[in-house]
């Protein structure tokens, strides 16, 4: 069955950097796009970013183009999230996900990032 | 900006139908499918609706979705107290090239 264990979460000071990951079991992993969602504490859904299944495409959410930047190792099956220059408004759960570039089909159980001096 | 509303609360006793709504523009919903995921208390989203009235394996066909124009919508039918979520839209933006997610509903059984 679909499996992704995400990884890598914790408490981080603001301008600093962390990241996930998220490894995938259970399905072909360089056959699909992933994609990282993350949820504020109370918060609905919010798209951060999705990779191409051979990780030649990247696309960000405009609040953290420019900081965070998706990578994946098939070798390793795989997903990272670099995150640079935390601010507090990315405190959130991060969810790895499979899907192809438009679309979410299975979610991992998500990893709190908690961003706060 | 384009954006993805949804209504952020919906109600009905068990048995009932109800209805959510998604509403969009001609950059996202009107041009590409829709997907709702359904988020139980305390655990991850999990797939529902996919490319706009398809239902995954497993989901009960309690659950419908269809879509007209920049609009969308899920049914559910025979409501039940373990539907009690928050119930999320979304829809690729050609425009923007982001995945762009409704507000969410959060769905009460009385």
């Amino acid at each position: 069955q679909v499996q992704l264990v995400d990884s890598g979460g914790g408490v981080v000071q603001p301008g600093r950097s962390l990241r996930l990951s998220c490894a995938a079991s259970g399905f072909t992993f360089n056959n699909y796009a992933m994609h990282w969602v993350r949820q504020a504490p109370g918060k609905g859904l919010e798209w951060v970013a999705v990779v191409s299944y051979d990780g030649s495409i990247e696309y960000y959410a405009h609040s953290v183009k420019g900081r965070f930047t998706i990578s994946r190792d098939n070798s390793k099956n795989t997903l990272y999230l670099q995150m640079n220059s935390l601010r507090t408004e990315d405190t959130a759960v991060y969810y790895c996900a499979r899907g192809n570039r438009r679309e979410i089909d299975y979610w991992g159980q998500g990893t709190l990032v908690t961003v706060s001096s | 900006q384009p954006v993805v509303t949804q209504p952020p609360s919906a109600s009905g006793t068990p048995g009932q139908r109800v209805t959510i709504s998604c509403s969009g523009s001609s950059s996202n919903i009107g041009s590409n499918y829709v997907y709702w995921y359904q988020q139980l208390p305390g655990t991850a989203p999990k797939l529902l609706i996919y490319r706009s009235d398809q239902r995954p394996s497993g989901v009960p066909d309690r659950f419908s979705g269809s879509k007209s124009g920049t609009s969308a919508s899920l049914a559910i039918s025979g409501l039940r107290s373990e539907d009690e979520a928050d119930y999320y839209c979304a829809a690729w933006d050609d425009s923007l090239s982001v995945v762009l997610f409704g507000g969410g509903t959060k769905l009460t059984v009385l």
